[in-house]
Parts: C-alpha cells; sequence; structure tokens
C-alpha cells in the first residue's frame, strides 16, 4: 500500500519561500509510471493543482504559479518537494502530495494516493 | 469560479439515489477524461471514480459515473449516512493546460 506524507514547517512569513517535502513508502518514485504531485486547498475552498514531477525530473507546473514554483525529486530517499516563492496570505491553504496516473502523456491521470495534508499559514 | 461546475450542495434521505453533475467545456470534459473524488471532513481527498465510470478497488458500486459532452455526473445509489461529504470532479484543461477541479458538492444524508 503506497502511503504519502507531508512535513514542513506551518508557518511562513510573507515574501518568504514555502518549503515542503513529501516522502512516499510502499512504491518507489523510481520504479515511473507515475507522477508525484502537488495540490493545495485555501481554507473552506477548493482544490487547486500546482505541478507535478516525473521521477527523470521532468516537471509540470500551473501555468498561475509557475513563475513561483519548483518541484523537484530525490530518489535515494523516495521524497519529492515543492518550494513556492515569495508567499503571500493567499498562499494560506492545506497543501497535499498525491501520486497521478501516466497513461502515456504528459496529461496527469487520476490522483489515486494522497498525503495527509499540511495547513501552511503565511503570516508575520 | 471554478472552471468545472458544480452545485454547491445536493441532499438525500438514507436509501435514495442523488447525483451531482459536473458541467465543463470542450476543452476539459469535452476532450478528457473526468474524475471524482470524495473529501470527508477533515481528511484529504479520495479517489472516487477514474476514467469517467471506473470505480478504484475498494469503492463500493453505489458510486457510479458518466460522461455525455461536456459534461459528467456521480452517482449514488442505496444513500448511507457515510457518504456525506465533499464531492470533486475534476479533468484535464487543454486551452489552460492545468488539471481543473470543480468546486465541490456538499452533499447532506437527512
Amino acid at each position: 500500500q503506497v502511503q504519502l506524507q507531508e512535513s514542513g514547517p506551518g508557518l511562513v512569513k510573507p515574501s518568504q519561500t514555502l518549503s515542503l517535502t513529501c516522502t512516499v513508502s510502499g512504491g518507489s518514485i523510481s520504479s515511473g509510471g507515475y507522477y508525484w504531485s502537488w495540490i493545495r486547498q485555501h481554507p473552506g475552498k477548493g482544490l487547486e493543482w500546482i505541478g507535478y514531477i516525473y521521477y527523470s525530473g521532468s516537471t509540470y507546473y500551473n501555468p498561475s504559479l509557475k513563475s513561483r514554483v519548483t518541484i523537484s525529486v530525490d530518489t535515494s530517499k523516495n521524497q519529492f518537494s515543492l518550494k513556492l516563492s515569495s508567499v503571500t496570505a493567499a498562499d494560506t491553504a492545506v497543501y497535499y502530495c498525491a501520486r497521478a496516473s501516466n497513461w502515456g502523456s504528459y496529461r496527469p491521470g487520476e490522483f489515486d494516493y494522497w498525503g495527509q495534508g499540511t495547513l501552511v499559514t503565511v503570516s508575520s | 469560479q471554478s472552471v468545472l461546475t458544480q452545485p454547491p450542495s445536493a441532499s438525500g434521505t438514507p436509501g435514495q439515489r442523488v447525483t451531482i453533475s459536473c458541467s465543463g467545456s470542450s476543452s476539459n470534459i469535452g476532450s478528457n477524461t473526468v474524475n471524482w473524488y470524495q473529501q470527508l471532513p477533515g481528511t484529504a481527498p479520495k479517489l472516487l471514480i477514474y476514467s469517467n465510470n471506473q470505480r478504484p478497488s475498494g469503492v463500493p458500486d453505489r458510486f457510479s459515473g458518466s460522461k455525455s459532452g461536456t459534461s459528467a455526473s456521480l452517482a449514488i445509489s442505496g444513500l448511507q449516512s457515510e457518504d456525506e461529504a465533499d464531492y470533486y470532479c475534476a479533468a484535464w484543461d487543454d486551452s489552460l493546460n492545468v488539471e481543473v477541479f470543480g468546486g465541490g458538492t456538499k452533499l447532506t444524508v437527512l
């Protein structure tokens, strides 16, 4: 059974960089076949896809966040990470890491495994 | 304003059948598959339906999905109290180049 777990600071100051790591267990990122993704949910709101990374390091980002987002992977630790720069209060959200199926296209398939989510608050 | 439009709320009594709609456009639902997620209070979303109408292992057959043109629907039959949750549809949008989600539908079991 694949499990994902987010970790990182719960409080980030405005203008700083939000950094989160997702640790994957029960499966290897290096095995390929999946896009490792970040999704966020603003308080009381819907879901917003941030982007994904493939085990090879290829990435695909939400155009609305692309200038501030970096997703990286460390296959030796079976982890992938999110960095979001120049944060504001609008970036306050629960951040989820998730696994998406790769159906042979750059488009991610269904998100079949999710982490429990971590709340990140942007405040001074 | 979400790209995919869902009713904000739905309700039903135990045993009833309810449907939740998801309306999109030719660039998302019209050209890509639809997935549905269930989010119980205080938990992460869970995959409920993928590729329009496929159920992952472990999802009861009370849940079914369909798609026609630029709209999709999630049906829940034999409604149970534990089905009370938020439901989200999702699809890739070829114009925006992003995975888009519906705004979510809060299902209440009366």
